[in-house]
């Protein structure tokens, strides 16, 4: 089946990089742009950027430019996320996300199981 | 670029309809028919459950379904059932920079 899988938890002191892997299997891979979006505790969803796997082009949110790196390996099916300079506010859980098939690529219709990312001194 | 706008909460009794909107601006939901709604249950991932304004993904029940005037969405439940009850963000294609935007949050509660 399709399915995105999430690489683990992580603590990170302010001013470190993360960077969160999304493991995709039961399609082709690059078939489909991959949506990163997050949630901070008790907040909504927002949306990071996305990464066109087959081209590698990526499309970033104006609050992440300079911020955030998307990259991907084929070879493996898998999406990247890096994160720099975290600050407490970017405490959150963060997911991979896979364009739906058939119309435009704006919905997300699988997504990762979510990598909590706590930012703490 | 601002979240879409979306009622806090609304809430129906089982069998009920319930309606839930979305407003945005001519830069996103009243230039293009590229809404999304998400459901989301706590502790769980997102699901997809309307995309490109009216269109329900496979798995999906037909009573979820989703239109649009002008610059607001909105998606309705038919024969609200106990399962239904989570939170559903609408999301957006947005002309701006940013090419994706998402709407506040909309707590379901089912009496």
């Amino acid at each position: 089946q399709v399915q995105l899988v999430q690489s683990g938890a992580e603590v990170k002191k302010p001013g470190a990089s993360v960077k969160v892997s999304c493991k995709a299997s039961g399609y082709t891979f690059t078939d489909y742009y991959m949506h990163w979006v997050r949630q901070a505790p008790g907040q909504g969803l927002e949306w990071m950027g996305w990464i066109n796997p087959n081209s590698g082009g990526t499309k970033y949110a104006q609050k992440f430019q300079g911020w955030v790196t998307m990259t991907r390996d084929t070879s493996i099916s898998t999406a990247y996320m890096d994160l720099n300079n975290l600050n407490s506010d970017d405490t959150a859980v963060y997911y991979c996300a896979r364009s739906q098939p058939g119309g435009s690529p704006y919905g997300m219709d699988v997504w990762g199981q979510g990598t909590t990312v706590t930012v703490s001194s | 670029q601002s979240a879409l706008t979306q009622p806090a909460s609304v809430s129906g009794s089982p069998g009920q309809s319930i309606t839930i909107s979305c407003t945005g601006t001519s830069s996103d939901i009243g230039g293009y028919n590229y809404v999304s709604w998400y459901q989301q249950h706590p502790g769980k991932a997102p699901r997809l459950m309307i995309y490109d304004v009216s269109n329900r993904p496979s798995g999906v029940s037909n009573r979820f379904s989703g239109s649009k005037s002008g610059n607001t969405a909105s998606l309705t439940i038919s024969g609200l059932q106990a399962e239904d009850e989570a939170e559903y963000y609408c999301s957006s294609y947005t002309i701006t920079i940013t090419r994706v935007v998402f709407g506040t949050g909309t707590k379901v509660t089912v009496l």
